[in-house]
């Protein structure tokens, strides 16, 4: 199986243009994540999703949004975006929330922001 | 706050031994993962360990001591594919992950 895709691989975006990055699971799991992965600084959490149709503020949560229309689908959207979200970022999803289970990522998008 | 510390580099000599350690002070403890990413890639499980003790899994060892706040990642008989970033994670209280930087682990033949 495929596991988790996203998409673009990477992306040069200029400031105040909107994105957003795609993730797709095929392990219908129910819990989602976006993560961003800066130098120096371990892993943060953006946003997250327990289920289908809900969705929850991480660390870092300003200036991104995202929805959780169906099991599968995970985007993550920038609304007008800026130099410090240059980063890399990562979907990653478990079975559920609330009971220590494993976190499976996907291949991550190197998004810079000029 | 919320803190997980890990050494910021490493370096051994292929088919040695290396201990990884990671200390944390984190809003409760619902267990703790060990994960490695090799350079460009995605990160990918190793280990977790929510008891006091260690847990082998072949070359790949981890401890938890809770009353310290403490867990090391030991590899045993390093090979040159164990070149990569070692993370560090704790479960806290809300089930949320708290990550270490990494350790990036370099190994010399």
């Amino acid at each position: 199986t495929a596991g988790i895709t996203q998409a673009p691989t990477s992306q040069i975006l200029a400031a105040g243009r909107s994105m957003t990055l795609r993730c797709t699971q095929d392990m219908r799991h129910n819990a989602m994540y976006w993560y961003r992965q800066d130098l120096g600084l371990g892993l943060r959490l953006i946003h997250y999703s327990n289920t289908a149709g809900t969705t929850g503020k991480g660390e870092v949560p300003d200036g991104y949004s995202v929805s959780r229309a169906n099991t599968d689908d995970f985007p993550l959207t920038l609304a007008s975006a800026v130099p410090s979200q240059t980063s890399v970022y990562f979907c990653a999803s478990s079975v559920e929330t609330g009971r220590s289970d494993t976190q499976y990522f996907g291949p991550g998008t190197r998004l810079t922001v000029l | 706050g919320q803190n997980i510390d890990q050494p910021t580099e490493m370096t051994a000599t292929e088919g040695a031994i290396v201990q990884i350690n990671c200390t944390y002070q984190t809003s409760g403890f619902n267990g703790l993962f060990w994960y490695q990413q090799h350079a460009g890639e995605a990160p990918t499980f190793l280990s977790y360990n929510v008891l006091d003790g260690l847990e082998e899994k072949g070359r790949f060892s981890s401890f938890l001591s809770r009353s310290k706040g403490y867990s090391y990642l030991l590899l045993k008989e390093l090979q040159m594919k164990d070149s990569a970033s070692y993370l560090c994670a704790v479960e806290d209280s809300n089930y949320q992950l708290i990550w270490g930087a990494g350790t990036k682990l370099i190994i010399k033949p």
